[in-house]
């Protein structure tokens, strides 16, 4: 299995809701990653989990909340965003190496804040 | 972590083998140069990897020169379905913080 899923494909939400993204793979891969990409523009690194630890937080904004509950599992969860917050969030994940590790993207959550 | 450089947009045809050149000036002796693509709507796609030389896959080649400030990554015979945007990165080992350029459109027509 070399998929890295992401649930939902599509949410919209409002200003004031609470709701979470899903991401899961079952290749053995150590490391997580939620990235975010607006139309047009390239994925912008967003978290970076290692061995279930948040090893990386490029100064999200804390209604941005990732979590890791398994090696398996990511989840990031959203709370009060804002319009400018819509894009397409990608997951991904890799396994530890020698070399740059090959990182498998997910399909990606398309999100709409109204 | 390096800043890569690479034409916004190119268009070929058909059959055409395309050639997209990447610069990264400021590379370090650790780091590895690999090429992602993506289609609208969907996540990137590892093409391939190289550290020097050449280094060939089913669906690509990777051509590196010596001082290691380029690449370029080559496509035999692109196909309408090769349109996509494609991203050149280069980091080191372990688990990376990826960090696209604006990489480059590629138009394919009949």
């Amino acid at each position: 299995d070399t998929e890295v899923t992401q649930t939902p494909k599509h949410l919209v939400m409002g200003m004031t809701n609470k709701k979470s993204l899903k991401c899961e793979q079952h290749m053995g891969h150590r490391a997580m990653y939620w990235y975010k990409q607006k139309a047009k523009k390239p994925p912008e690194l967003m978290f970076v989990y290692s061995y279930e630890k948040l090893s990386i937080n490029e100064s999200v904004p804390s209604r941005f909340s990732p979590e890791c509950p398994n090696s398996s599992l990511l989840n990031l969860h959203l709370h009060a965003l804002q319009p400018e917050d819509s894009a397409l969030y990608l997951c991904a994940s890799s396994q530890e190496g020698t070399k740059q590790s090959e990182q498998f993207f997910g399909p990606g959550t398309r999100l709409t804040v109204l | 972590l390096a800043k890569t450089t690479q034409p916004i947009s190119m268009d070929s045809y058909e059959g055409q083998e395309v050639n997209i050149t990447c610069s990264h000036n400021n590379i370090a002796t650790n780091d590895y140069i690999t090429w992602y693509q993506q289609f609208p709507s969907q996540g990137p796609r590892f093409i391939i990897q190289g550290y020097k030389t050449k280094v060939t896959n089913e669906v690509a080649s990777l051509f590196i020169p010596a001082d290691r400030k380029s690449s370029t990554l080559s496509l035999p015979r692109v196909s309408l379905s090769d349109t996509a945007v494609y991203y050149c990165l280069v980091g080191g080992a372990g688990f990376q913080k990826l960090v696209f350029g604006t990489g480059t459109r590629l138009l394919v027509s009949p």
